[in-house]
């Protein structure tokens, strides 16, 4: 089966600080993009970032990046100078083909929490 | 207004009810999906609609019946749900069913009683 880990539940962060979530997928593709989605709590889920597979750099966007360690099939985000308004549900999620198109894969989340 | 809406952003119902869940997308996009989002589970695909046309039904009971009149909306209608069937709804939309990035709207929580 495919699927996505995120091991942290909660994770939180102090203002201005450097914060990293985790996540670990499994799948037998060698083509396939990953992404980070942010879900406030207004419930819109947001795009953070998205990274394809057959890249080796690493994907940043502003203070958000990525260590994609294809080998050990690991994703992580980083969040720099974390602000009050990252305070998020954080889902790490890659796309794969499954049957006539391509699919979604997501894991748990992760809560992250900002402190002032 | 832009991106992925959706009505109504909260909706009760009873077991014997039928309510229908709307979104609309204004991106020009040509597929759309329905996800079903639980507490302490990974988002659920439900249905995957391509040019209007239904490409995928990952087991979903009958009681949800979707419908994509046009590209641009996608309706999920409910009757005789179950308790178990509350949940946050979410639509989402992307260029085609490939490698694109899907833009997801703010969801529907609904409460089934």
């Amino acid at each position: 089966a495919q699927t996505v880990t995120q091991s942290q539940p909660e994770m939180s962060v102090q203002e201005a600080e450097t914060v990293t979530l985790s996540c670990t997928y499994d799948t037998s593709e060698s083509d396939y993009y990953l992404f980070w989605y942010k879900q406030p709590p207004s419930r819109q889920m947001i795009l953070v970032i998205r990274q394809e597979a057959y890249k080796q750099q690493n994907a940043t966007e502003n203070r958000f990046s990525v260590n994609f360690q294809k080998a050990a099939k690991s994703f992580s985000l980083k969040i720099s100078d974390s602000q009050l308004g990252d305070a998020a549900m954080y889902f790490c999620a890659y796309w794969v083909w499954g049957g006539s198109q391509g699919n979604l894969i997501f894991g748990k989340g992760t809560k992250l929490s900002v402190k002032p | 207004e832009t991106g992925v809406t959706q009505t109504p952003r909260h909706l009760v119902m009873g077991m014997t009810n039928k309510k229908s869940l709307k979104c609309e997308q204004h991106l020009g996009h040509n597929a759309m999906y329905w996800y079903k989002q639980s507490a302490k589970k990974p988002l659920e695909l439900m249905f995957v609609y391509s040019l209007e046309e239904r490409v995928e039904n990952n087991s979903v009971p009958s009681r949800f019946s979707p419908e994509c009149p046009n590209s641009s909306h996608l309706f999920l209608h409910l009757h005789t749900l179950q308790p178990e069937d509350s949940a946050l709804y979410l639509c989402a939309s992307s260029q085609d069913t490939g490698r694109e990035t899907q833009y997801f709207g703010p969801g529907t929580r609904l409460l089934v009683l």
